[in-house]
């Protein structure tokens, strides 16, 4: 069975610092990969998704980045944290045009 | 800890048939609930959302009330549309005000509409 992975599951960071969170995706082959972010009381927004290795879309400008080093994994970076980056991100993964499965988040705080 | 339960499906429709998608959830105090939709190819992107009891959330057709009483949230749609086939996830209860709590969704409901 497929399970994805996300770490870590809480983090506190000071405005400034680089943030890397990282997702994994067992069980499945070239999934399509999507990180989402929730801000306080706010609903889910797609901040990036893959198709592929190295292939990244960008649904909103902002100061964070994703990479794909390889087919399972999921990369989501900042090299400067912003307080507006605080939220809830989520990973996700798909076979492509059906559902999506969603990992159990990191809760992101920025001081 | 907040929690919600959401017909699996799939669910497959003719066009104009009318459509209930259910959802229920458990919760501490009065959370805002929210439907999302995935549309094909596509990712997650907010349908309608309600912020209290008794409260309609309406969007592109779709309404679902938030009820206190059955704690239910469930989408409605009178005419169903071949475009309106999606996958469609019942958020759970999102923490209110400044708090991030972990939210843990359903793996949504398939909808099929064939003209």
């Amino acid at each position: 069975s497929q399970t994805i992975h996300q770490w870590p599951a809480t983090l506190v960071q000071p405005v400034g610092s680089p943030l890397s969170l990282e997702c994994t995706v067992e069980g499945t082959s070239n999934p399509n990969l999507y990180w989402y972010r929730q801000a306080a009381g706010r609903g889910l927004q797609l901040l990036f998704y893959s198709v592929g290795i190295g292939q990244i879309s960008s649904e909103v400008p902002q100061n964070l980045s994703a990479s794909r080093p390889q087919d399972r994994q999921f990369i989501l970076s900042s090299k400067k944290l912003l307080l507006s980056d605080s939220g809830f991100y989520l990973c996700a993964w798909s076979v492509p045009l059906t559902k999506q499965f969603f990992g159990p988040g990191t809760r992101l705080t920025v001081l | 800890g907040d929690s919600v339960t959401q017909m699996e499906g799939p669910v497959t429709l003719s066009e104009e048939a009318f459509l209930t998608i259910n959802c229920t959830y458990t919760a501490t105090g009065y959370p805002s609930l929210f439907w999302y939709v995935q549309y094909p190819g596509e990712g997650l992107q907010l349908l309608l959302k309600a912020t209290k009891a008794d409260d309609k959330g309406s969007n592109k057709g779709f309404e679902a009330t938030y009820r206190k009483e059955t704690t239910s949230f469930h989408l409605e749609k009178g005419s169903v549309q071949v475009s309106d086939s999606a996958v469609y996830f019942c958020a759970p209860p999102a923490a209110g005000g400044t708090s991030y709590g972990k939210l843990t969704f359903g793996q949504g409901t398939i909808l099929t509409v064939h003209p």
